[in-house]
C-alpha cells in the first residue's frame, strides 16, 4: 500500500508570512498533485508535477517535485487570508486506473 | 471545462433508510468514477473505483453490499448507502475521469453531506 505522509497537518500564520507543506512517500508516484479545498466543497486542482526536480509557480505558490519522485512541497509566499483552506497533496498511480492516494491535509488558516 | 455534478449536496434521513448519492459528468463522458469519504478536517478516502458497464472495485475494509455502487452509464455513477446508520455519517464526494484520456485529471463533485439521525 502507497502512503503520503503531509506536513503540517494544522498551520495558523499572519497574513504576510511564508509557508511550506511537505508531502512524502517510500513509493515512487507516476505524478503528484497538489489540491485545495474549502468547507462544504469538492477539492480542487492547484497543479500536477509530474517530472523529477520539477519547480512550477503559481502566482505566489510554488511547487516542488523531488528527483526521487518520492517528495513534493507546496511553499507559499506572503500568505492572505483568502489562502485559507485544506491543502492536500495526492500521488498518482498510473497502474491503478490513475486512483489517487491522498495525503492527509494542511489545514491552512491565514489570520488577517 | 470538465464539469462534474453530485445530487443531492445535502442530506438529512433517519437510521435504517438507504440513501442514492447520483454523480454525473455533464459535458464529458466518463468510463471511470471515483468515490470518496471524508471525515471533518480530515483528508479524502477512496472508497471504490466505479467503471462504466461492470462491476466496482472496492478499496479493503469498505463493505460492498453497505456501499452500493452502480455506473450504468458514461455520465452517471450512484452511490447507495443502504441501512444507514449514524457512523455512516460523513461527506462522500465522487470524481469523473473523462474516458479515452488515461492520464487527464480526476474532476471533483462538491460533494454530498449525509447526516443520519
Amino acid at each position: 500500500t502507497q502512503l503520503l505522509e503531509q506536513s503540517p497537518q494544522f498551520l495558523s500564520i499572519q497574513e504576510g508570512e511564508n509557508l511550506t507543506v511537505y508531502c512524502n512517500s517510500s513509493s515512487v508516484f507516476s505524478s503528484l498533485q497538489w489540491y485545495r479545498q474549502e468547507p462544504g466543497e469538492g477539492p480542487v486542482l492547484l497543479v500536477t508535477v509530474v517530472t523529477g526536480g520539477e519547480v512550477k509557480k503559481l502566482k505566489r505558490l510554488t511547487f516542488q517535485f523531488g528527483d526521487a519522485r518520492k517528495d513534493s512541497s507546496l511553499h507559499i509566499t506572503a500568505a492572505q487570508p483568502g489562502d485559507t483552506g485544506l491543502y492536500l497533496c495526492a500521488g498518482v498511480s498510473r497502474g491503478s486506473n490513475y486512483k489517487l492516494t491522498f495525503g492527509k491535509g494542511t489545514l491552512l488558516t491565514v489570520n488577517p | 471545462g470538465a464539469v462534474v455534478s453530485q445530487h443531492p449536496s445535502r442530506v438529512i434521513c433517519k437510521s435504517g433508510t438507504s440513501v442514492k448519492i447520483e454523480c454525473r459528468s455533464l459535458d464529458f463522458q466518463a468510463t471511470t468514477m471515483f468515490w470518496y469519504r471524508q471525515f471533518p478536517k480530515k483528508s479524502l478516502m477512496l472508497m471504490a473505483t466505479s467503471n462504466e458497464g461492470s462491476k466496482a472495485t472496492y478499496e479493503q475494509g469498505v463493505e460492498k453490499d453497505k456501499f452500493l455502487i452502480n455506473h450504468a452509464s458514461l455520465t452517471l455513477s450512484t452511490l447507495t448507502v443502504t441501512s444507514a446508520h449514524p457512523e455512516d455519517s460523513s461527506f462522500y464526494i465522487c470524481s469523473a475521469k473523462r474516458s479515452g484520456h488515461s492520464n487527464q485529471p480526476q474532476h471533483f463533485g462538491d460533494g454530498t453531506r449525509l447526516s443520519i439521525l
